[in-house]
């Protein structure tokens, strides 16, 4: 499975934009790029996901380079709510089963 | 809204005990999912079921068993329980294939500890 590199944790403040760095140099044509967000205490929850265009809904913006071996995760207005541990993942399109591979994640740190 | 839902938050057994963790979605969904997570490990796959009755090993499939009698419930057994199975446990699901959805929908977890 292509494996995603992420740092272990970033700092922002509260209501500016937050940009979260996901490298997958071993990328393949069929891999869709998934984030996962996990707040404390709770259990992951989807963010957004994408394949080769950059794609936007109502949590974050998903930015992915034209080589497609990184992207970056927006958070266009960073809440205290949005503190939590960010998982970038890749899923194959033929992966019917949608089975995910957990990597470390990004812990957020959000400062009021 | 989606949910899934696991028979408790905390648990607390003694080693050698048989434990049940249920788990139950209400989207129709096919997939089910076991995960354990641990600090430093991350989340690792335990089972899978992609329907009733079918289960598929994950990454750590050792000191588990798995059960699926009902589309909606997916059980995770541990046949005599270990200190080192205390863990976090979580539940997913999800529908099969990116036509209907792609997403995994989480549980709130259960904190298992073997004492």
């Amino acid at each position: 499975d292509a494996k995603t590199t992420q740092p272990n944790s970033m700092e922002s403040n509260e209501e500016e934009p937050v940009h979260l760095p996901c490298n997958h140099s071993t990328i393949s044509g069929t891999d869709y790029i998934h984030w996962y967000r996990q707040l404390p205490s709770q259990g992951p929850e989807y963010v957004i996901h994408g394949l080769t265009s950059n794609v936007n809904n109502r949590m974050a913006s998903l930015a992915i380079a034209e080589d497609r071996k990184s992207s970056t995760l927006i958070l266009h207005r960073a809440t205290l709510r949005d503190a939590a541990v960010y998982y970038c993942i890749l899923r194959d399109f033929y992966n019917a089963g949608n089975m995910l591979t957990f990597g470390g994640g990004t812990r957020l740190m959000v400062k009021p | 809204d989606v949910k899934v839902t696991q028979s408790s938050r905390y648990l607390v057994k003694r080693t050698g005990e048989k434990v049940f963790l249920e788990c139950v979605q209400d989207m129709d969904h096919e997939n089910m999912f076991w995960y354990r997570q641990d600090p430093g490990l991350g989340l690792r796959l335990i089972y899978f079921s992609y329907d009733v009755k079918m289960k598929e090993k994950g990454d750590i499939p050792e000191g588990y068993s798995v059960s699926r009698e009902k589309k909606e419930r997916f059980s995770l057994i541990l046949e005599s329980a270990s200190t080192n199975q205390t863990s976090m446990y979580l539940c997913a699901s999800s529908f099969t294939g990116m036509g209907k959805g792609y997403e995994q929908y989480f549980g709130p977890g259960t904190r298992l500890t073997v004492t």
